[in-house]
């Protein structure tokens, strides 16, 4: 069955680590997102990627970094510089050119500083 | 900007009472509107759009959503509650073709029994 898969679904980073979250799809969609979710915060956009090799910062993409070298990945980076990593990391997908698809959306990596 | 607004981030029903979570958007044009699912440590599943087609739709589990243009509203009802209701809802709008999604903050449902 096709979908998005997130990995690892829990993850402890220590102070100053850089840790690196996974995110598959065998969907053949073109653009990839990924969120931040916090308790009372709703979803947050950290980056997103339309196209192989192109990518696009979101609302809060500061401390974080990301790569697009094929079209079934796009795996994020949390850096040493994020102040905050504590989060539900949240990664989707949508095709292109079918609006309304709306996003697939994989089930997620709790991210803790330990 | 484009926006859409939940309002009550908790709402709490009995079990087997009418389920009412709302969502309103800013839009100069109809946008297209979802509604997300999130059960705990999960992630989102889409419950269903609005596409122009209908006003009213209809998605799984019994949820349905009504497009009303003059309150600017897409509001998920449910007629009976259950159990497995329990979880946190997110209403989204998508301006147009190729726009990214924007979300509500969420409403957290607990059904009592």
């Amino acid at each position: 069955d096709g979908g998005i898969t997130q990995s690892p679904k829990y993850l402890f980073r220590k102070e100053g680590q850089n840790v690196t979250l996974s995110c598959e799809q065998n969907l053949n969609h073109d653009a990839m997102y990924w969120y931040r979710q916090d308790p009372g915060q709703g979803l947050r956009l950290i980056y997103y990627s339309q196209i192989v090799n192109d990518f696009q910062k979101g609302d809060i993409a500061e401390g974080y970094s990301v790569s697009r070298e094929k079209k079934e990945s796009f795996p994020l980076t949390v850096t040493s510089a994020q102040k905050n990593p504590t989060a539900f990391y949240l990664c989707a997908s949508s095709p292109l050119g079918r609006t309304p698809y709306g996003y697939t959306f994989g089930s997620g990596t709790r991210l803790t500083v330990v | 900007a484009q926006s859409v607004t939940q309002l009550g981030s908790h709402v709490s029903v009995s079990e087997g009472a009418l389920v009412l979570l709302r969502c309103n958007y800013s839009s100069s044009v109809p946008p297209y509107l979802f509604w997300y699912v999130q059960y705990p440590n999960q992630g989102l599943q889409l419950l269903l759009k609005y596409t122009s087609a209908a006003t009213l739709v209809k998605g799984i589990n019994d949820f349905e959503a009504e497009f009303k243009k003059s309150e600017t509203s897409f509001h998920l009802t449910k007629p009976s509650a259950h159990m497995s209701d329990a979880a946190e809802y997110f209403c989204a709008v998508e301006k147009s073709s190729g726009d990214k999604l924007t979300f509500g903050t969420g409403t957290r449902l607990a059904v009592r029994p």
